[in-house]
């Protein structure tokens, strides 16, 4: 079935330090997710990605998806603390459903 | 607040009794989805609606665990005789659309189980 990896599972950084998490699928994704869990929080929608090598901005963030459709990567430049939390990729694998990566958790320092 | 809720935010329970949570979507969405989550892992996908239908079932889910969502609106998941690996977080999500491609879902605030 559908498997969608996350890595890092932890990243810890300075503040002002950039992070990257990156996510990857088994199979070709119709589109993906990205989700925000703030510490004792429900997740919450950042952005959708549908086309085939698509970048997409807001503020520091910078999500990517890849040409084959099955990667794809969150790069926050110069964390600040109201960046922590943990950062889910999620694939449709079919019609509404969402199949979660593990997640990053990222923790920063300031 | 017109986000999605959910009630209780917790629940404690002994193992064998049975629980049930209640749902509220946002009122415009047609799709309802229940989800599990435990420490350190993404939201596990459950069970989902449209409308009134429950289209799709997770194989993980249990004989013991039924969803319902009787007029479209809010939804119940019921857990009958809770084991101790039902302590989780459970999480209900929202969205819209009618057609076959996915929109973001907005989660509730979870209910928070605890079997002793």
């Amino acid at each position: 079935g559908q498997q969608v990896m996350q890595i890092p599972q932890y990243q810890h950084v300075q503040e002002g330090e950039d992070f990257t998490t990156y996510c990857n699928s088994s199979t070709t994704l119709s589109n993906i997710q990205w989700y925000k869990q703030r510490p004792g929080g429900h997740p919450v929608f950042l952005i959708q990605l549908v086309k085939s090598g698509e970048v997409k901005k807001q503020k520091r963030l910078t999500f990517q998806f890849g040409e084959a459709k099955k990667n794809s990567s969150l790069h926050i430049t110069a964390t600040q603390t109201t960046d922590v939390g943990t950062y889910f990729c999620a694939g449709p694998p079919s019609y509404g459903k969402l199949t979660f990566g593990q997640g990053t958790i990222l923790t920063v320092h300031p | 607040d017109t986000g999605v809720s959910q009630d209780p935010r917790h629940k404690i329970t002994k193992r064998g009794q049975n629980v049930t949570f209640r749902c509220d979507p946002i009122s415009e969405h047609n799709r309802l989805y229940w989800y599990r989550q435990t420490l350190g892992q993404g939201p596990e996908f459950l069970t989902y609606f449209q409308n009134e239908a429950q289209l799709e079932k997770s194989r993980l889910l249990s004989d013991r665990f039924s969803a319902e969502r009787p007029k479209g609106s809010f939804s119940t998941l019921e857990i009958q005789r809770t084991e101790q690996g039902d302590s989780a977080m459970y999480l209900c999500a929202s969205s819209s659309g009618p057609g076959h491609g996915s929109y973001e879902q907005y989660f509730g605030p979870g209910t928070r189980l605890t079997v002793t």
